[in-house]
């Protein structure tokens, strides 16, 4: 079975700051890799994904992933963080087969940032 | 367009009641996918409708929790005799069919129970 492990729970940045959240899954297979973010009161987004092709994608917002398989890793990071950011992100996988598109999903960041 | 409703927003019940959930997918989505997001448990896959294959109910935790999709649309999570460890936000997913990945979600039900 796949997992997912997102290693900070809690990040507070300043307003500027660069940000990096991590993201590691357990699947040997070929995997598609989502990241989704829930702003306070609101419902989860999609704010990028990668299924194939170039390992460095952009998303909404200024946001960027990089996938690097051979550290089964898929971070997010923007250089810039903006106040409007503060939110829960969550990374997921799903394996990248037909055998049902369900996706894990990590136990999530919250980020604050400060103004 | 309009995106993945789901009715009711919130739900107070007591221990031991029978709840149904209700969710309506994006028009033309032929796959629905349930989850549940709890403090405990982060965010867990539940249940997944694809056309009118079987559906997958690998992450069901008990024999309480069923769902149904009628007509390739409407589901219904439907949570018999239910307990307090049940309290969670229940979230509707749904996408166009296999091939495409991108799943868009719903607003969910926060479900407590007292």
């Amino acid at each position: 079975a796949q997992s997912v492990s997102q290693h900070n729970h809690h990040v507070i940045l300043s307003e500027a700051a660069s940000l990096e959240l991590g993201c590691n899954y357990s699947y040997g297979g070929t995997v598609n890799l989502f990241w989704y973010v829930q702003y306070p009161g609101q419902h989860l987004q999609l704010l990028l994904k990668y299924f194939s092709g170039d390992p460095l994608v952009k998303g909404i917002k200024g946001f960027e992933a990089e996938f690097i398989k051979s550290k089964f890793s898929f971070n997010l990071r923007k250089p810039s963080v903006q106040w409007s950011d503060t939110a829960e992100y969550f990374c997921a996988v799903n394996a990248g087969n037909n055998a049902g598109n369900m996706l894990t999903f990590g136990g999530g960041t919250r980020l604050m940032v400060k103004p | 367009g309009a995106g993945v409703s789901q009715s009711p927003s919130n739900k107070v019940t007591e221990k031991g009641k029978d709840v149904e959930l209700r969710c309506d997918p994006i028009s033309g989505h032929t796959a629905l996918y349930w989850y549940r997001q709890s403090l405990g448990q982060g965010l867990e896959f539940l249940i997944y409708f694809q056309g009118n294959s079987a559906p997958d109910k690998s992450g069901l935790p008990s024999d309480r929790f069923s769902a149904e999709r009628t007509g390739g649309s409407v589901s219904t999570l439907t949570i018999q005799r239910t307990q307090q460890e049940d309290s969670a936000v229940y979230l509707c997913a749904s996408s166009l069919p296999v091939g495409s990945y991108e799943q868009y979600f719903g607003p969910g039900t926060r479900l407590t129970v007292t």
